[in-house]
């Protein structure tokens, strides 16, 4: 079955911190990964996705098959990134997203 | 405003009407997605459309619910005597290959609250 898991509803951490959103997933093909943030009253947009390896407003998250994992990342919390985040993961043939119940992202200033 | 527009924004209505939410994909995407979304959990699939194909369809989807897609561009979503339980934020996203991966953008979404 195709599943992706967020095991934490709500992060919370201090500005310049490092932060680490996990996310788990179940596919038995190659999975295509994204994630996905919402920050308040705006729509869900793209933040990033594994298949171009980039680094968007300083988060990088790196796809670990052994793991099935695509844990999110950024070295130092700023009090913009408070948002919602959901990992989702696309299969193949229609491109559809299962996504993740979302983390809470709250940056203290 | 070149993005996804979804029409309502907001919709209140008794239990037992019909409501219907349009989306506006952006022109050039020929794939189109309903999601539903409730409070503290991620947006579930609800169908898709390559172009005006209906091409899948999930069990949450009851037969209370239809989308179309009549020419390939704009999307209807119609839910029949309403419930309680459809309460909640219905979002629609259109799709476009970039560097080998289909991205989707999402509309801001039409909320339902059913009363």
């Amino acid at each position: 079955a195709q599943r992706v898991t967020q095991p934490e509803k709500l992060l919370s951490v201090f500005k310049g911190a490092p932060v680490e959103l996990k996310c788990n997933y179940s596919y038995s093909g190659s999975p295509e990964l994204f994630w996905y943030v919402q920050y308040s009253r705006q729509r869900l947009q793209l933040l990033l996705r594994h298949i171009s390896r980039e680094s968007i407003k300083g988060f990088t998250a790196d796809l670990n098959k052994g793991e099935t994992s695509f844990h999110l990342k950024k070295p130092f919390a700023q009090e913009e990134d408070s948002a919602m985040y959901y990992c989702a993961l696309s299969a193949s043939n229609t491109g559809k997203l299962i996504f993740g119940q979302g983390t809470t992202l709250q940056v203290k200033p | 405003d070149t993005g996804v527009s979804q029409d309502p924004r907001h919709k209140i209505t008794k239990r037992g009407q019909n409501v219907t939410f349009r989306c506006d994909p952006i022109s050039e995407h020929n794939r189109l997605y309903w999601y539903r979304q409730t409070l503290g959990q991620g947006p579930e699939f609800l169908t898709y459309f390559q172009n005006e194909a209906q091409l899948e369809k999930s069990r949450l989807l009851s037969d209370r619910f239809s989308a179309e897609r009549p020419k390939g561009s704009f999307s209807t979503l119609e839910i029949q005597r309403t419930e309680q339980g459809d309460s909640a934020m219905y979002l629609c996203a259109s799709s476009t290959w970039i560097s080998g991966a289909n991205v989707l953008t999402f509309g801001a979404g039409s909320r339902l609250t059913v009363l």
